[in-house]
């Protein structure tokens, strides 16, 4: 069974920085593209971003609302995939789940999610 | 970017009923469609992929079915487990793009 565990959200201020992590295991993790998703409180589900797998050269993709702000990369040694997350809004608040994706397929599992919160 | 739009935004049923779910793409996305179920407060469920491919230990009752811009997701027997908001994503283009979700409730 593979497993997605997220951790790293918190409360930050205006302005600041934040990494997130997720741990996968029970998986091949390195044939996986990883991908970010987060949810604003009662709000829909948005794509932050991808880090794609080795054979894909680990290239990563960015939402336009995130772009040059945030960054995904990923340690495949560690089976673990990371957000850095910079000049953060108050729009940036929301449940950030973290999803592996096999290519062809996507988000085939989900973390449980990590509530940032930005707000002074 | 390639918008998703669903409908019905909301939708009321009894345990039992058939319930068809419609998604709509601004452009082709051929099959690159998957859809996805949430309840309140939990991580989004993967329910099918390609359209019309069911993930791994996802019941029969769900099945979807479209190509190029239109896309459905039917539940073929309502079940009380399965009052929920129910989302579709493209992933053809990026970014990807959601659909602003449908929430089936109890009528």
């Amino acid at each position: 069974e593979v497993q997605v565990v997220e951790s790293g959200g918190h409360l930050v201020q205006p302005g600041g920085s934040l990494r997130l992590s997720c741990a996968v295991s029970g998986s091949t993790f390195s044939d996986h593209h990883m991908d970010w998703v987060r949810q604003a409180p009662g709000k829909g589900l948005e794509w932050v971003g991808r880090v794609r797998n080795k054979i894909n050269s680990y290239t990563t993709e960015y939402a336009a609302s995130v772009k040059g702000r945030f960054t995904v990369s990923r340690d495949d040694s560690k089976n673990s995939v990371w957000l850095q997350m910079s000049s953060l809004k108050s729009d940036d608040t929301a449940v950030y789940y973290c999803a592996t994706s096999y290519p062809g397929s996507i988000f085939d599992n989900w973390g449980q999610g990590t509530l940032v919160t930005v707000s002074s | 970017d390639t918008q998703m739009t669903q409908s019905p935004s909301s939708l009321s049923a009894s345990v039992g009923d058939r319930v068809t779910i419609t998604c709509r793409a601004s452009q082709d996305i051929s099959n690159s469609l998957a859809w996805f179920q949430q309840k309140p407060g939990k991580a989004p469920k993967s329910l099918i992929y390609a359209a019309s491919n069911l993930y791994s230990g996802v019941p029969s009752k769900f099945s979807g079915s479209g190509s190029g811009t239109d896309f459905t997701l039917t539940i073929s027997s309502l079940q009380p487990e399965d009052f929920a908001t129910y989302y579709c994503q493209q992933y053809k283009t990026y970014p990807f793009t959601f659909g602003p979700g449908t929430k089936v409730d109890i009528k």
